[in-house]
């Protein structure tokens, strides 16, 4: 039972131009959502971040933008560098027995074309 | 600046052996995590500890144990490693409260079973 779905595995942007990554979820409970960005061969690293109470979240060059009757979020980059080719997860943040606990989404690799 | 850090980035054990992923956090943390990545799967939750002594199973716990007996340090255990173990283990770390839950992750250890 995926709860956070990224249905684009893979998603090709010239440099320059707005790439825009897509996530949907199914619980009503989440209260946070968040992306983060990995390079091959390291960790994950938090992006950005968006309360549940708001629609959408800025930040430089990101923006996320959250649609909760659709249950959907994405994140936006503009202009994309060559620098954001990475994989992107989505992840939702959902208070659990003794912790509070993220759950992700499959991914989406960005590659930015020069 | 939040570090976590993973015993080892490659291992490669056989089939049967017991394989020890060990996880140190510099921050004080109270939350601990370990994940595992898989191609078109994302980012899944093993074990969590909220507190030293204290593990709760995440969604794919069969196959593994953990320990955590200092706050800092939070180890992940394959009691008879088998070849569908493959994969890429991720730790992470988190603060209770945390704002938007935001959890900080090591580099990641590539384990390989033959």
């Amino acid at each position: 039972d995926q709860q956070v779905k990224q249905n684009s595995p893979s998603l090709s942007v010239q440099e320059g131009r707005i790439s825009i990554l897509n996530c949907d979820y199914t619980n009503s409970m989440f209260d946070y959502f968040l992306w983060y960005k990995k390079y091959p061969a390291e960790g994950p690293t938090f992006l950005i971040s968006i309360s549940s109470i708001k629609d959408k979240n800025e930040d430089g060059r990101f923006t996320v933008f959250l649609n909760k009757s659709a249950k959907h979020l994405s994140l936006h980059i503009v202009p994309s560098q060559p620098g954001d080719s990475a994989v992107y997860f989505c992840a939702a943040s959902v208070r659990g027995q003794g912790a509070q606990k993220l759950v992700f989404g499959q991914g989406t690799r960005l590659t930015i074309n020069p | 600046d939040v570090k976590v850090t993973q015993s080892s980035r490659y291992l490669v054990k056989r089939t049967g052996e017991k394989v020890f992923l060990e996880c140190v956090q510099d921050m004080d943390h109270e939350n601990m995590f370990w994940y595992r990545q898989d191609p078109g799967l994302g980012l899944r939750l093993i074990y969590f500890s909220y507190d030293v002594k204290m593990k709760e199973k995440g969604d794919i716990p069969e196959g593994y144990s953990v320990s955590r007996e200092k706050k800092e340090r939070f180890s992940l255990i394959l009691e008879s490693a088998s070849t569908n173990q493959t994969s890429m283990y991720l730790c992470a770390s988190s603060l209770i409260p945390s704002s938007y839950n935001e959890q900080f992750f090591g580099p990641g250890t590539r384990l390989t079973v033959l």
